[in-house]
């Protein structure tokens, strides 16, 4: 399978643990991007890399969030002290730097705070 | 007000039926511009790109006014198929983050 793959499908977790998400990229997509979507609404944008750059950071991006692409291949998305409101669905995206394109999606991780 | 607008649905149509959904987006900065489509608990897959002359993919036709920073799609002979969350999305300087709209829901319906 090429596409965007994420890891973990679902976690539940307790209030105040930390969680990591994982997400590995179309191999030869340089930008990656991380959203969050809860239900009945559309993804909301956290934050970009282009290649190991972290470009943009939404004020969404609390500082219990922190996102890393060290060597511009694979992203981790660590959630520190969770809270019930960060229960949702975080989606990873990747696409080419390169004109016109589209973003592909990953199948997300679905977090929920217990 | 949000960046990117969409018709609030849900929308409920029977098979067969020509709907249209309406997006508007707040930045004039946008330079790319895309429909996706996203089923239940699923994750969001791309219907088409929409390009200024307008396009069309079979029953799907795409429409885009930048001067009243307006985006359509236009579904034609719907299908059972069809039902599922209709995402407006912009995008800035060629790459930078692509900004949803909420969505628009379809049912479509025997």
């Amino acid at each position: 399978d090429t596409g965007v793959s994420q890891d973990p499908r679902h976690k539940i977790t307790k209030r105040g643990q930390n969680v990591t998400f994982r997400c590995d990229p179309i191999s030869e997509h340089n930008r990656l991007y991380w959203y969050r979507q809860t239900l009945g609404q559309g993804p909301e944008f956290l934050t970009y890399f282009q290649n190991e750059a972290q470009l943009e950071k939404s004020r969404l991006l609390s500082d219990r969030f922190s996102a890393e692409r060290p060597k511009g291949s694979f992203s981790t998305l660590e959630i520190q002290r969770t809270e019930q409101g960060d229960s949702a669905m975080y989606l990873c995206a990747s696409s080419l730097y390169q004109g016109i394109t589209e973003a592909f999606f990953g199948q997300g991780t679905r977090l929920t705070v217990v | 007000r949000k960046e990117v607008e969409q018709d609030p649905g849900p929308f409920n149509v029977p098979e067969g039926a020509t709907v249209a959904f309406n997006c508007t987006y707040s930045n004039s900065a946008s330079q790319s511009f895309f429909w996706y489509r996203q089923d239940c608990r699923k994750e969001p897959k791309l219907l088409m790109s929409v390009y200024s002359s307008g396009n069309e993919d079979g029953r799907f036709t795409a429409q885009l006014n930048r001067a009243s920073q307006y985006i359509s799609l236009l579904i034609r002979d719907s299908k059972l198929s069809d039902s599922a969350t209709y995402l407006c999305v912009v995008n800035h300087n060629y790459g930078q983050n692509f900004v949803f709209g909420p969505g628009t829901r379809l049912s479509v319906l025997p």
